[in-house]
């Protein structure tokens, strides 16, 4: 069975501040990841998403992920935040034939 | 081009009501989705639809969860009867192609509180 674990409910940081959001996941294969961001009242949006290649992918809004097999993980980091990076941060992953299995999800809180 | 559409985006169920959720996916999307959230468990899997053809019907949620694609462009979700353990954001999402690296774009949900 495929499970994906993030470890922190909730992280507060600072406006300007760097951003790391923890992903673990149990997978038997190579896995399809990906990193969605759920703003208030609106529909999950993708942020990025790996399979292979360079294990640092980068996405939209100036977030980065990096891969790594040896740890099951799949980190997702900002340099700089913004107040408008509020939002729940959801890692997925995906298996053939079937939809995405998520985490619980980070809810980040950018404070001035 | 339109997103995700879902309606109603709220309703209130009193127990043992049925309901019908319904989704319209993106024009020209093969791949429909079902998933509902809640704080406990977040997001899980109700439904995959590839071209029509139900591919994934969520194990547990079978006996009271049906969904279905009348057509290419419109699907429902049944929920019969409705529990209040089943208030929960109810969420559907499309993407093109088959791929399985292929994006999801997600409504906006249906928020669904049973009394």
């Amino acid at each position: 069975a495929q499970s994906v674990t993030q470890p922190d409910a909730r992280v507060t940081v600072s406006e300007g501040a760097s951003l790391q959001l923890r992903c673990k996941y149990s997978y038997s294969a190579t896995p399809y990841l990906f990193w969605y961001v759920q703003y208030p009242r609106q529909g999950l949006q993708l942020l990025l998403k790996y399979y292979s290649g360079d294990p640092v992918v980068q996405g939209v809004n100036s977030f980065e992920a990096e891969f790594s097999k040896s740890n099951s993980s799949f980190h997702l980091q900002k340099a700089s935040v913004h107040w408008s990076d509020s939002a729940v941060y959801f890692c997925a992953l995906r298996n053939y034939a079937q939809g995405l299995t998520f985490g619980l999800g980070t809810r980040v809180s950018v404070f001035p | 081009d339109a997103g995700v559409t879902q309606t109603p985006r709220h309703e209130v169920a009193e127990k043992g009501q049925t309901i019908i959720l319904k989704c319209e996916p993106v024009s020209g999307h093969n791949d429909l989705f079902w998933y509902r959230q809640t704080k406990i468990q977040g997001l899980e899997l109700l439904s995959y639809f590839r071209s029509k053809s139900l591919m994934e019907d969520g194990g547990a949620f079978k006996d009271r969860f049906k969904a279905e694609m009348l057509n290419s462009s419109f699907s429902t979700l049944k929920i019969q009867p409705t529990e209040p353990k089943d208030s929960a954001v109810y969420l559907c999402a499309s993407s093109l192609g088959t791929g399985i690296y292929a994006e999801q774009f997600f409504g906006p949900g249906t928020r669904l509180t049973v009394l």
